[in-house]
């Protein structure tokens, strides 16, 4: 199985930081990461796919790269709606081909 | 627009079954895959399965192997995954989500449902 690690865990940052959020992947997944967005009480949303397409009407401040085992997610200037919990997520021809990080807290500081 | 519609939240006993549904609209419904993803209370994502509304391939993760099946319904867009043997562990919102990879397995997740809760208490 291919494990995710997200760091760090929770993050504590003021409206118009810089956040970088990281994810690593225990072997190689090339280019398929995705990252999502949760807000509390609320279905995930599909910030990225293939670690740098960004998905359907997701702002410029939001960014994706990496490849391999490296992966993170860029918010260039916080606004207030971006605290939130990120997760990355993976896919692989190997079992379990779908596995999701633990997750990251964006918290207001 | 692209809507994922569940069904309402279930209360189950321990042993029994849920079947948790996923009506889909604004979008050709056989052309994309269906993901299951749970969330327990407090916790992270935890994908479970996968069925190709195009050809009926599935996926899953190994865990919920012979104790999840999935249907769906062409005619009317519509989704199903049933949860047999229900465990208090079994407690956690299940979303439903579009994948736009139709046929070869899940890739990753677009559109997502509004979430079901699924209680298991005796």
């Amino acid at each position: 199985e291919i494990v995710l690690t997200q760091s760090p865990a929770t993050l504590s940052l003021s409206p118009g930081d810089r956040a970088t959020l990281s994810c690593r992947a225990s072997q190689s997944v090339g280019y398929y990461l995705a990252w999502y967005q949760q807000k509390p009480g609320q279905a995930p949303r599909l910030l990225f796919y293939d670690s740098s397409n960004r998905a359907t009407d997701i702002p410029a401040r939001f960014s994706g790269s990496g490849s391999g085992t490296d992966f993170t997610l860029t918010i260039s200037s916080l606004e207030p709606e971006d605290f939130a919990v990120y997760y990355c997520q993976q896919r692989s021809n190997w079992p379990p081909p779908i596995t999701f990080g633990q997750g990251t807290r964006l918290e207001i500081k | 627009q692209v809507q994922l519609v569940q069904s309402g939240a279930e209360v189950k006993k321990p042993g029994a079954s849920v079947k948790v549904s996923c009506k889909a609209s604004g979008y050709t419904f056989s052309s994309y895959g269906i993901a299951w993803v749970r969330q327990a209370p407090g916790q992270g994502l935890e994908w479970m399965a996968w069925i190709s509304a195009y050809n009926g391939h599935t996926s899953f993760a190994q865990k919920f192997q012979g104790r999840v099946a999935m249907t769906t319904d062409t005619s009317t867009s519509t989704a199903y995954m049933e949860l047999r043997s229900l465990r208090s562990d079994d407690t956690a919102v299940y979303y439903c989500a579009r994948d736009p990879r139709r046929s070869v397995g899940p890739g990753h997740f677009d559109y997502w449902g509004q979430g079901t809760l699924v209680t298991v208490s005796s």
